[in-house]
């Protein structure tokens, strides 16, 4: 049972777009949802997190918005830039320090 | 500070030997994670310590896979005996308590032909 969903799986954005990628979870109980990113050859790298508290974060160029009742949440990255192209997974845990359950993740490309 | 460190960065052994891989975690953290990222399956948790014990082992794949850490600066992951569906990309994460981040390290790309 997949526990968190990610979509789309792959994205192609101009530079300058706003890609945007989706996730949902099904557990109630987690109560961190954080975003990795992950570039090719290395470890995946907290971008932003948010908790359910919260229905928006700001952190620079990325935003993160979270539904509660709807039980989704969704990765914004305003103004891109090629140096965004990467993988980038969402995530969801229990409070404390607990395993990360991670979506799919996205693949995406920022193009000139 | 260096980062969580893994060794070897590539492995590549043939079906039923002994893999070893190894980790050290961020000074002064107490919390280590073992995932294992595919293609298929993405990236999935194996094991945690938190203090060097062992808390949640139940995402070990099965008997073949073991994991320690005798002390807060190193873990190991055992694979014997390695199959080729044990082919995949093992990272080793550190973080703190009260901190839910957690930092991974570059992975250990196995190839068990």
């Amino acid at each position: 049972q997949q526990q968190v969903k990610q979509s789309p799986q792959s994205l192609i954005v101009q530079k300058g777009g706003i890609p945007i990628i989706n996730c949902a979870y099904e557990n109630t109980a987690f109560d961190y949802f954080p975003w990795y990113q992950q570039f090719p050859g290395k470890g995946p790298a907290l971008l932003i997190a948010i908790r359910p508290d919260v229905s928006e974060k700001k952190e620079g160029r990325f935003t993160i918005s979270f539904n509660k009742s709807a039980k989704q949440f969704s990765l914004h990255i305003m103004d891109s830039q090629p140096g965004d192209s990467a993988t980038y997974f969402c995530a969801a845990s229990f409070s404390g320090n607990t395993p990360l359950v991670f979506g799919k993740g996205t693949r995406l490309s920022v193009i000139a | 500070d260096a980062g969580v460190i893994q060794s070897p960065r590539h492995e590549v052994t043939e079906m039923g030997q002994e893999v070893t891989l190894r980790c050290k975690p961020i000074s002064g953290h107490d919390y280590l994670f073992w995932y294992r990222q595919t293609m298929m399956r993405g990236l999935e948790l194996l094991i945690y310590f938190n203090n060097n014990v062992p808390i949640d082992d139940s995402g070990m794949p099965e008997d073949r896979f073991s994991a320690k850490m005798p002390n807060a600066s190193f873990s190991t992951l055992k694979i014997q005996p390695s199959e080729p569906r044990d082919s995949a990309v093992y990272f080793c994460a550190s973080g703190w308590t009260g901190n839910e981040t957690q930092y991974f390290g570059p992975g250990t790309r196995l190839l068990v032909l």
